[in-house]
């Protein structure tokens, strides 16, 4: 039983550029969940995605940045124009329902911007 | 606004001992609080959810407690062993919430 599925797990980027990151949800899995873990930081919640529906996105920058959950294939969080400070590890975490349910998160997609 | 602290950013432990991990979190009233395990360079892995009416909960040699009037939450995990190093995390969360807050962590580190 395949777990979430994140890639690309390392992705360098040039300051400017757009870095897009895949996640496949576990098999059964209808919710997407995308954190950020900055250097030295907890993580936090970024977007919170249904099939072809942003949940919330309360903890997405207000600019640059963009989720899709489409009805088929992977959710993509989309960053463009990078700048350094977007260099961190990206997670994305799926459940079965909302609430309660236990969430199983992906090994990470590692950015760096130079 | 909501705070979480998970106290002691490392510890350092014997193998065979206890380790006890502590999260205090403020300005809040979580109905359920889950611990999970991250390792360098993975993602974090679910390890026990205890709700606000529990007490205390078990799973092999992990116990977690909850005193929602200390507003207190105690990982401990029991004959420790250099495999239990890593960095635990506590994200307590509100009734039907589906975003959890994390704490910075505690990296543990069992020295053989």
């Amino acid at each position: 039983n395949a777990g979430v599925m994140q890639n690309p797990r390392h992705l360098v980027r040039r300051r400017g550029q757009e870095a897009r990151l895949r996640c496949s949800p576990m098999k059964g899995h209808s919710h997407v969940y995308w954190y950020r873990q900055l250097p030295e930081e907890g993580l936090k919640f970024m977007v919170y995605l249904q099939k072809e529906n942003i949940i919330d996105e309360s903890g997405m920058p207000k600019e640059r940045f963009s989720a899709e959950f489409p009805k088929e294939g992977p959710s993509i969080l989309r960053i463009q124009q990078v700048v350094r400070g977007d260099s961190a590890a990206y997670f994305c975490a799926s459940s079965q329902g909302a609430g309660l349910d236990t969430i199983y998160f992906g090994e990470g997609s590692w950015l760096t911007v130079v | 606004s909501q705070k979480i602290e998970q106290n002691s950013e490392a510890l350092n432990i014997q193998e065979g001992k206890t380790a006890t991990l502590t999260c205090n979190y403020t300005n809040y009233s979580p109905a359920y609080l889950q611990w999970y395990r991250q390792d360098p360079g993975r993602g974090p892995v679910f390890l026990l959810l205890i709700r606000e009416n529990e007490k205390e909960k078990r799973k092999e040699r992990l116990k977690v407690t909850f005193d929602t009037t200390l507003k207190q939450s105690l990982f401990h995990i029991t004959a420790s062993q250099p495999a239990d190093s890593a960095t635990y995390l506590c994200a307590p969360s509100g009734a039907g919430s589906y975003q959890l807050t994390f704490g910075k962590g505690t990296k543990l580190s069992v020295i053989p």
